[in-house]
């Protein structure tokens, strides 16, 4: 399996720009997580999903984020717009998740990560 | 709510030492514990993890780690690392509730 594929890679961007980053899960996989890494604030959650519906976004930052799932292979999540703050490593991740709230016991298979700079 | 705390930022170790990385965690329900690994400019991987049964739990790469609930603690330990395990481990509580908490990580560092 190719494993959790995330695009692009590396991305940098102006302040006020529009970011779209992507996703696509293990195959058979039915929660995907999407993560936030940052040195001050470590690895935060910001939405899951299950069965591509959103079950949590209570770690979404604020407006400007938005996440989307509309199959079970691909997910995205857009920043509009971007601030300088935002500039991170996003990790997407999934897990297989059979139930939503059930996923506790499962492992979660993460992304090689997008590292988002806004100048 | 659960938390999770990684008492050590940074341990720096020889080659072929032992080491622990401490992990302990707060939480209102049960809890299965997960160890990852994040190696330079990668995802997290897991190590091992622990939802039930012996509390002593082995992982990949001769790792292992044992959970106390009396101590709320789940420390991962290795008996002689080497060069390759110089990365940054997270211990993670998922609760029955739903969430994923990680720790703030341990940055591993394993000098020749």
């Amino acid at each position: 399996d190719a494993g959790v594929i995330q695009s692009p890679r590396h991305e940098v961007t102006e302040m006020g720009q529009e970011v779209t980053l992507r996703c696509k899960p293990i195959s058979g996989h039915n929660s995907l997580f999407w993560y936030r890494q940052t040195m001050m604030r470590g690895l935060e959650l910001l939405i899951y999903f299950n069965n591509n519906v959103p079950i949590d976004d209570s770690g979404m930052p604020e407006d400007r984020f938005s996440a989307k799932m509309p199959n079970a292979s691909f997910s995205t999540l857009k920043i509009q717009p971007s601030e300088p703050r935002d500039s991170a490593v996003y990790f997407c991740a999934s897990s297989l998740g059979r139930l939503a709230g059930e996923y506790s016991t499962d492992t979660q298979y993460f992304g090689p990560g997008t590292r988002l700079t806004v100048l | 709510a659960q938390s999770v705390t990684q008492l050590d930022s940074q341990v720096p170790v020889f080659e072929e030492a032992p080491v622990e990385l401490r992990c302990n965690y707060s939480s209102s329900v049960s809890v299965y514990l997960f160890w990852y690994v994040q190696y330079p400019n990668q995802g997290l991987q897991l190590l091992l993890k622990y939802l039930s049964g012996s509390t002593l739990v082995k992982g990949i790469n001769g790792f292992e780690a044992e959970f106390n609930k009396s101590q709320t603690s789940f420390h991962l330990r290795k008996p002689s690392v080497h060069i390759s395990d110089t990365a940054e481990y997270f211990c993670a509580v998922n609760t029955n509730a739903g969430k994923s908490t990680f720790g703030d990580g341990t940055t591993l560092t394993v000098k020749p």
